[in-house]
Formats: structure tokens, sequence, C-alpha cells
């Protein structure tokens, strides 16, 4: 079945790195994105990449993606308060007419001054 | 500026009651999407429309209907509210017609609506 994992709390102190995991079962998946909630509000696309890459860049934040491993993680830099906020991973799946997102189910970011 | 708006943002109804969530996209997207987001399910979509008289299910649609009138509504009408609906709806949209994962068709959301069922 179509599967996506996230651990659902980090917690860090500001100025630190923050990594946030995402493991899925779909191989064939051809996008993987990340989303950022911040409380009270909807999801905002923040980064995306192809499954034919294995690492992108912009700005504080990371992308690295081990498609042999299933794994997508997402980086930041120098983590502040600002970026507390309930982060979602979300794999692409192309099939014939079945085109959708599966989403994980957030991870919480909790920044420490 | 081009957005999209979700109206109420807060319901509080009673088991058994009709119930309609508007979404309004001034984007001119052709997609829509409604999900929920409850606590240990994340985000699971129930309705969605590629365009003016498309709609389809998704993962939870039973006990849900949308209609697509025109490009900027998607009201989403619970027929019969139950204590099991309650939960944060997000409406979203995006430009075009191409496959639903693409990158260049980011998904925007609206605010969500908090709805209560007693």
């Amino acid at each position: 079945g179509e599967d996506v994992e996230q651990s659902l709390f980090l917690s860090v102190r500001e100025g630190d790195s923050s990594v946030i995991n995402c493991t899925y079962t779909d191989s064939s998946s051809t996008y993987l994105y990340w989303y950022k909630q911040e409380p009270g509000a909807g999801l905002q696309l923040l980064t995306y990449i192809f499954s034919n890459m294995d690492m992108k860049q912009d700005q504080r934040l990371t992308v690295l993606l081990n498609k042999k491993d299933k794994h997508l993680s997402l980086r930041i830099a120098d983590t502040q308060t600002g970026d507390s906020a309930i982060y979602f991973c979300a794999v692409g799946k192309s099939a014939g007419n079945n085109r959708k997102l599966i989403w994980g189910l957030g991870t919480s970011l909790a920044v420490n001054p | 500026d081009a957005e999209i708006t979700q109206s109420p943002r807060h319901k509080i109804t009673e088991t058994g009651r009709q119930v309609t969530l508007a979404c309004h996209q001034t984007w001119n997207h052709n997609n829509m999407f409604w999900y929920r987001q409850d606590l240990g399910h994340g985000l699971r979509l129930i309705h969605y429309s590629y365009g003016v008289q498309d709609t389809n299910k998704g993962e939870v649609s039973d006990g849900y209907s949308v209609s697509r009138s025109n490009t900027e509504d998607l009201p989403l009408t619970l027929e019969s509210a139950a204590s099991s609906q309650t939960s944060v709806y997000f409406c979203a949209s995006r430009p075009g017609l191409a496959a639903p994962d693409a990158p260049y068709n980011e998904q925007f959301f609206g605010p969500g609506t908090r709805l209560t069922v007693l």
C-alpha cells in the first residue's frame, strides 16, 4: 500500500540545525514535497524535489533524497523561532488516471530560544 | 491580490443538520480540493474537482458532497452532520490540468474551517 511516515515531534534550540525525516513506500513516486503549516493557518509549499535528484538546496533549506532507501529529509540551517510549525512530507504518485499526493502526518517542530 | 478564502472559519452544529462550507479562490485555478485534517490522520482528501461541472471522490468522501458550478467556488456539503465529521477542513486550489503531483502545480491552501458537530 501507499504510506508516508514522519516522526511526530522535533525540538531544537534556536540557531541549531533541524533535520526532519520522512520515509515512503511507493518507489514509483515522482515528485516529493515539503509543506509548512503555521499555527491556525493552511499549508504552504516550502520546497520539492524530483525523484531523479538526490539533493536540492534553497537558502536555509536542504532536501536530501535517498531513493534506494525511500528516505527524504529536510534540513533547516540556523533554525529560528519563526520556523516553529508543522512540516508535512507529501509524495506524488502517478499511475494512469490515479494521480494524487500521499501525505505524511506531519512533524511538529518546536524551536526553543 | 488573488487569494483563496474559506467561510465560516469556525462552525458549531448539531448532529443531523446539513452544513455547507464555502471555498472561494480568485486565481482562476481549474483544480480545487477539499481535505480534512485530524490528529493521527494528517491530511485526507475528501473531494476534488478539475474544472466546472467536474467532481471526484477522494479517500474519505462518504457523507460529503461538492458541486462546481463556476471556476471560483467549490462548496463542501455535509448532508447530515455526524460527530465523526468534527475536524478542521482545508480547501486548496491549483492551476492547470497536469498531474496532481507535478511541482509546477503547487497547491495553495485556504486558512481552514474548524467544524464541531455536537
